[in-house]
């Protein structure tokens, strides 16, 4: 019974190159969420996507940051052009379309370092 | 004003006494409150989740939830050392995102 997988766990950029980072929701799901954790910080709400269709991105960045999730295959966050300010742990979690009382269910994470 | 507030610690409390970790929020139309638990360098896991008004029990951890005051809280009966994690109080209004509090720290002292 698979949980949330998220790939690649540790991913090293250099400044200017592109980030891709996926993530496959738990079986039955079809919500995606996004989260960026900062050392010792909060989780920071960037992205919520249903199949083929972005429900709310009010926390992506406005440039450089795109988010997919497509019929077939895993949900992407997609950073552009990296900067060192992007190097963060990135959550994906999914919950079962079943209404707001539906926990998230998180992957482990993506650790993104920017060098 | 934070959408959800907690206190971030760190909260230290000797092993076998009782944690109590607090929460606030400011949207009076939320509806779902979690509470999720996060190792250094590990992912969030839910702890506990409560809908209405009153306690929620599970083992060892007690959910409180007061809409009124919009105040939830999470008690740890008989603490561990494993206990030891950062705690993170997260809001639902509707079939929207969940909002994380920035979580409390808590250390359990043998």
């Amino acid at each position: 019974n698979a949980g949330v997988m998220q790939n690649p766990r540790h991913l090293v950029r250099r400044r200017g190159q592109e980030a891709r980072l996926r993530c496959s929701p738990m079986k039955g799901h079809s919500h995606v969420y996004w989260y960026r954790q900062l050392p010792e910080e909060g989780l920071k709400f960037m992205v919520y996507l249903q199949k083929e269709n972005i429900i709310d991105e009010s926390g992506m960045p406005k440039e450089r940051f795109s988010a997919e999730f497509p019929k077939e295959g895993p949900s992407i966050l997609r950073i552009q052009q990296v900067v060192r300010g992007d190097s963060a742990a990135y959550f994906c979690a999914s919950s079962p379309p079943t209404g707001s009382r539906s926990p998230l269910h998180f992957g482990n994470g993506t650790r993104l370092t920017v060098t | 004003q934070k959408e959800v507030e907690q206190n971030s610690g760190p909260l230290s409390v000797p092993e076998g006494a009782i944690a109590s970790l607090n929460c606030t929020y400011s949207d009076r139309g939320s509806q779902s409150f979690f509470w999720y638990r996060q190792y250094s360098g590990k992912s969030p896991e839910l702890i506990m989740s409560i809908y209405s008004n009153g306690d929620k029990e599970d083992g060892r951890f007690t959910a409180q939830l007061n809409k009124a005051s919009q105040y939830v809280s999470l008690l740890i009966r008989d603490s561990q050392p494993s206990d030891s994690a950062t705690y993170l109080c997260a809001v639902r209004i509707g079939n929207e995102k969940l909002t994380f509090g920035t979580g409390t720290r808590l250390t359990i002292i043998p």
